[in-house]
């Protein structure tokens, strides 16, 4: 089956540092893998996704990940972080389509 | 916002009751997939409904079953709660089936 693993539980940075969080997934056929963000108090909502194409992929708020397929990685990064991106990050992959494995997550505090 | 709301919003258990969370999907959303999220860990896939048929379901046991209705929102039941079950239970409404999903904030459930 499917799966992702995250390895990072909690990251703390300071403002304008860079970040980047690491997903690995274990699957070698046809890979999707997404990339969601729960900030305190709010809903689930999706920073990116890899389909096929450009393994590069920009998502919201200045955010991007690089599929590299050879490392079995989808690691997301942002060249600098604000206090608002303090949040839980979920890498996850589909096992159909959208019915998604998410890793365990990384929380991310940013101290001003 | 995304539309889609869930409730109530906590609820308390005690362990061997049952429990019915409900989910109203986003206007246009005909598919309604659920997901648990305990504490510290991922959101787990539980089972997905589209156009009121299962399409789809995670590793849990048949003590959790649900139901989409004619207007597309959806109850996710648990019978013989465990304490185990306490967690944050998530719905997500998709346009159809293989397309992005949009989550609700969640029912917090608590057994005990």
């Amino acid at each position: 089956a499917q799966s992702v693993s995250q390895h990072n539980h909690h990251v703390i940075l300071s403002e304008a540092a860079s970040l980047e969080l690491g997903c690995n997934y274990s699957y070698g056929g046809t890979v999707n893998l997404f990339w969601y963000v729960q900030y305190p108090g709010q809903h689930l909502q999706l920073l990116l996704k890899y389909f096929s194409g450009d393994p590069l992929v920009k998502g919201i708020k200045g955010f991007e990940a690089e599929f590299i397929k050879s490392k079995f990685s989808f690691n997301l990064r942002k060249p600098s972080v604000q206090w608002s991106d303090t949040a839980e990050y979920f890498c996850a992959v589909p096992r159909g389509s959208y019915q998604l494995t998410f890793g365990k997550g990384t929380k991310l505090s940013v101290i001003p | 916002e995304t539309g889609v709301t869930q409730s109530p919003t906590h609820l308390i258990k005690t362990r061997g009751q049952q429990v019915t969370l409900r989910c109203s999907s986003q206007s246009g959303h005909n598919t309604v997939s659920w997901y648990q999220q305990a504490l510290g860990q991922g959101p787990q896939f539980i089972f997905q409904y589209y156009r009121e048929e299962e399409n789809g379901r995670g590793n849990f046991p048949p003590r959790f079953s649900g139901l989409q209705f004619p207007n597309y929102s959806s109850e996710l039941n648990v019978n013989a709660l465990e304490l185990d079950d306490s967690a944050l239970y998530l719905c997500a409404s998709h346009r159809e089936w293989n397309t992005e999903a949009f989550f609700g904030q969640g029912t917090r459930l608590t057994v005990v």
